[in-house]
Order: structure tokens, then sequence, then C-alpha cells
């Protein structure tokens, strides 16, 4: 059983603040990480993905992966009440059966207020 | 958007019925899946298809079959629904390739309701 887990959340900011996201991963073949945001009764919307260990940035938007730590997460800079949504992080295996295959945590539910 | 389409958005059915939904993608992407996201378990994969005609189990696919005839259309048949099938189901595509470029972009989904 492949296993992604995130902070269990909700997570409250207020508008400006920094979000840290994390989620943790239990197969260490994991290559890819990807993060999704889903607005409430919406599909889940691509924002990241990473692949090498350290820092991509976009935007207001970093994410962090440590392979050895099998440690992935998400900061949002300057957060904004438009953020507020439910946060999915995502794992591919890349070699095997499971080829093309993502494992998803249960999400992050984030709230910026005002 | 990415070119994905599902139908119908919305189904109510009763149980025992069978239901098929459908996913269309004019991006020409040789993945297509299909999810269920139930609250409490995320997003969890049905089955997937890696060519035409070529579909593969997922976690969840036990009372579920798939077919895929052409590259733009994926089919998700409930032969029997039961009220446990009650959902929301996504679609998803990815291209091919290496590792590095398999990303995967999501339809609008389809909330179903068993009765």
């Amino acid at each position: 059983q492949k296993e992604v887990e995130q902070n269990s959340g909700p997570l409250s900011v207020p508008e400006g603040a920094i979000a840290s996201l994390n989620c943790t991963y239990s197969d260490r073949g994991s290559q890819s990480f990807f993060w999704y945001r889903q607005y409430s009764g919406k599909s889940p919307e691509l924002i990241m993905f990473i692949y090498s260990n350290g820092d991509k940035e976009d935007g207001r938007f970093t994410a962090q992966l440590n392979k050895a730590s099998q440690y992935v997460s998400l900061l949002i800079r300057d957060s904004q009440p438009s953020d507020s949504a439910t946060y999915l992080c995502a794992v591919k295996q890349d070699r095997g059966s499971t080829l093309g295959r993502l494992y998803f945590g249960r999400g992050t539910q984030l709230t910026v207020w005002p | 958007d990415a070119g994905i389409t599902q139908s119908p958005r919305h189904k109510v059915t009763e149980t025992g019925t069978p239901v098929t939904l459908r996913c269309h993608q004019t991006e020409n992407h040789r993945y297509m899946y299909w999810y269920r996201q139930d609250p409490g378990h995320g997003l969890r994969l049905i089955h997937y298809s890696y060519g035409v005609k070529d579909t593969d189990k997922g976690e969840v696919s036990d009372g579920y079959s798939v077919s895929r005839s052409k590259t733009e259309d994926f089919l998700l048949t409930l032969e029997s629904a039961t009220s446990s099938q009650t959902s929301v189901y996504f679609c998803a595509i990815s291209g091919s390739g290496t590792s590095g470029s398999n990303e995967q972009y999501f339809g609008p989904g389809t909330r179903l309701t068993v009765t």
C-alpha cells in the first residue's frame, strides 16, 4: 500500500501570511510529486509539480522536495482569500506496473481570512 | 481546462440500474483515468487506460468496468449501481513520455447519486 499523508488541517492563516502545507509519502521509489488545488464543488487543478530535490518557485507558490526524508511541501506566500481551498498532494511511482498512476493524500483545507 | 469533458454532469439513478459515464478529451493524450472522490477517502483510482483497448484496474475497481475504443473517449460503466457507488467521479488525462512529463489534468466531474 502506497501511502501519502498530509497534515490534517484545517489550516487557517490571515491574509498576507505564509501558508505551509506538508506531505509525506511511504514509497521510496516515488519520483514525481504534484500539488493540486480544489475549490469546493470543483475539480482538482494542477498548480505545481516537482521532480528534483530542492525548491521550485512559481509566483507565490514554492514546492519543496526532500526525497531522503520522503517529504514534500507547498508554501504559499502573501496568502489571499482566493487561496482558500483544499490542497491535494499526489505522488507518482515511475517504475513497474504502476507506471503513470498517482496516489493522493486526503487533502488539507486552507482558509485565508481577511 | 485541458480539453476534457464529462457527461452527464449530474445523475440520479436507482439501485440495480446500469449507468455509463463518459469522458471525452480533445488533447490526444495517451493515458486516461477514472477516479472517485468521497469524504474521508480522497481521490481513489478506479480504472485507467494506457491506450486504445488497453485498460487496467485501480485500487477500487470492483463493480466497475471500462472501455476505450478510441483515443478520445473513455467510458466507465456501473453494471448494477449500488448506494455505495454514490460519489463524485473524475476523469483525468496525461500524455505519454518520460516520467518527467506525466502531469494529470482533471475533467469537471460527474456527481452520481444512487437511491
